[in-house]
């Protein structure tokens, strides 16, 4: 059974840090893996995609990595703004979305 | 593009009584439609897959007949929450996609259901 994990649970820092988001997934047999934001009673936006033959994919100041061999991916924010606030929650394809338990990240100014 | 509602956004509701939440895609046809709960502070939990004009499929652990769910037509889906209880008070999510693809999907902004 395919278990998504994401590390830190929650995470404050102040505005202008570089961060790195951790998703974790305990089987490498996966089509892709997205990433997406989620603000506070709302629904999910997509920010990232990457396919399984991918290693990376960016948007902006947001880079994603993925090594599925070791079941990993990153999500890197630079330069972080107040308006990043939300919870970051990654998710895995093998033929439906599985998501991960999410980081709640709080940058203050 | 590519956009999702949901309606209501949040409902309070007695104990026993059934409650309908509608998820429509405004400006896509949607082939398949995914229903999904979140409980507080924790990931999302898909419920359901429905394909317009077939029976949805229903994940390990989710009573069919208490989550009704239709999918009409192209644009319109809806979860029927039936006798509802208060461990049914969750945060209900819904996305669509045109494709069918798991990994194409698009989502509404949700629906608070409190069932009191």
């Amino acid at each position: 059974k395919q278990e998504v994990t994401q590390i830190p649970a929650a995470l404050s820092v102040p505005e202008g840090e570089n961060l790195v988001l951790n998703c974790s997934f305990t089987d490498s047999a996966i089509y892709n893996l997205q990433w997406f934001r989620q603000d506070p009673g709302k629904g999910l936006t997509s920010l990232l995609l990457i396919q399984s033959s991918q290693r990376e994919q960016t948007s902006g100041r947001l880079n994603a990595s993925l090594d599925k061999s070791s079941g990993r991916s990153t999500l890197y924010i630079a330069a972080s703004q107040p308006g990043d606030s939300a919870t970051y929650l990654c998710a895995v394809v093998p033929d439906k979305l599985i998501f991960g338990t999410g980081t709640r990240l709080q940058v203050f100014p | 593009g590519a956009v999702v509602s949901q309606h209501p956004s949040w409902v309070i509701c007695k104990s026993g009584t059934s409650v309908k939440i509608e998820c429509r895609s405004l400006d896509f046809q949607a082939t398949t439609m995914f229903w999904y709960r979140q409980f507080p502070k924790q990931s999302l939990m898909l419920m359901a897959t429905s394909n317009e004009g077939s029976k949805a499929t229903y994940e390990q652990g989710v009573e069919k007949d208490k989550f009704l769910i239709n999918h009409a037509s192209l644009t319109l889906s809806t979860l029927t929450v039936t006798s509802a209880h208060p461990e049914d008070s969750s945060f209900y999510i819904c996305s669509a996609s045109s494709k069918g693809l798991a990994y194409e999907q698009y989502f509404g902004p949700g629906t608070r259901l409190t069932v009191t």
